[in-house]
């Protein structure tokens, strides 16, 4: 099993540009969620998905944007990037939500201009 | 709303010192109770968890206790290695959200 994957490592973008952020998992868990961890802040959720079709807010969800077609896929979109949207971007997965166990995948770097 | 709140690092230690970093938490209800651990370039991988009152969650020597009466969830370990460095979580599981505290940065040194 490969676990959580999360495409790609690296990013820099212009204030303005949009881009999808990847993440895939193939343990067949329902839950799947987004967070970004900066400094001093730990992690905070920006959206969570409880099953294919179906998405939630979390904390932070202004300017980013998911979608849930496959119980596989959660990719998370900017819309139009700001600085202050700078960070260091992890999805995570689980089987029934938080209560059990989160798998992270590697994480993407995210640098807006 | 839901917070955890975790003692400001780096804390820094020598081999086979004992290590304590401390949680403390803010939920309505009896949330769940975890600790998750960042190695350098990585992900963040479950450590332990408690679910209940006076739980112990252990793994890999460390130890936390789900304190209700104090809202705390202090981590321990008794002898912690130069493999122990790196980034520690506590968080607190309600509803269909995991919330974190800010983290504590372990730095071991031989």
């Amino acid at each position: 099993n490969a676990g959580v994957t999360q495409t790609p490592k690296f990013q820099v973008l212009k204030t303005g540009q949009s881009m999808t952020l990847q993440c895939a998992q193939d343990m067949n868990h329902e839950y799947m969620s987004w967070y970004r961890q900066d400094p001093g802040m730990g992690l905070r959720l920006i959206h969570y998905s409880v099953g294919a079709g179906i998405t939630d807010q979390g904390e932070v969800p202004n300017g980013y944007n998911v979608s849930r077609s496959t119980t596989e896929d959660f990719p998370l979109r900017l819309l139009s990037a700001a600085p202050s949207q700078t960070s260091v971007y992890f999805c995570a997965s689980s089987a029934s939500g938080p209560r059990n166990e989160q798998f992270f995948g590697p994480g993407t770097r995210l640098t807006v201009l | 709303g839901d917070s955890v709140t975790q003692m400001e690092g780096p804390v820094t230690l020598s081999e086979e010192a004992f290590l304590t970093i401390n949680c403390t938490y803010t939920a309505t209800g009896y949330p769940s109770l975890f600790w998750y651990v960042q190695y350098p370039g990585e992900g963040l991988q479950l450590l332990l968890k408690a679910t209940k009152a006076d739980d112990k969650g252990s793994n890999k020597g460390f130890e936390a206790t789900y304190r209700k009466e104090t809202t705390s969830f202090h981590l321990e370990k008794g002898s912690v290695q130069v493999s122990d460095s790196a980034v520690y979580f506590c968080a607190l599981h309600a509803g269909n959200m995991l919330t974190f505290g800010g983290g504590t940065r372990l730095m071991v040194k031989p």
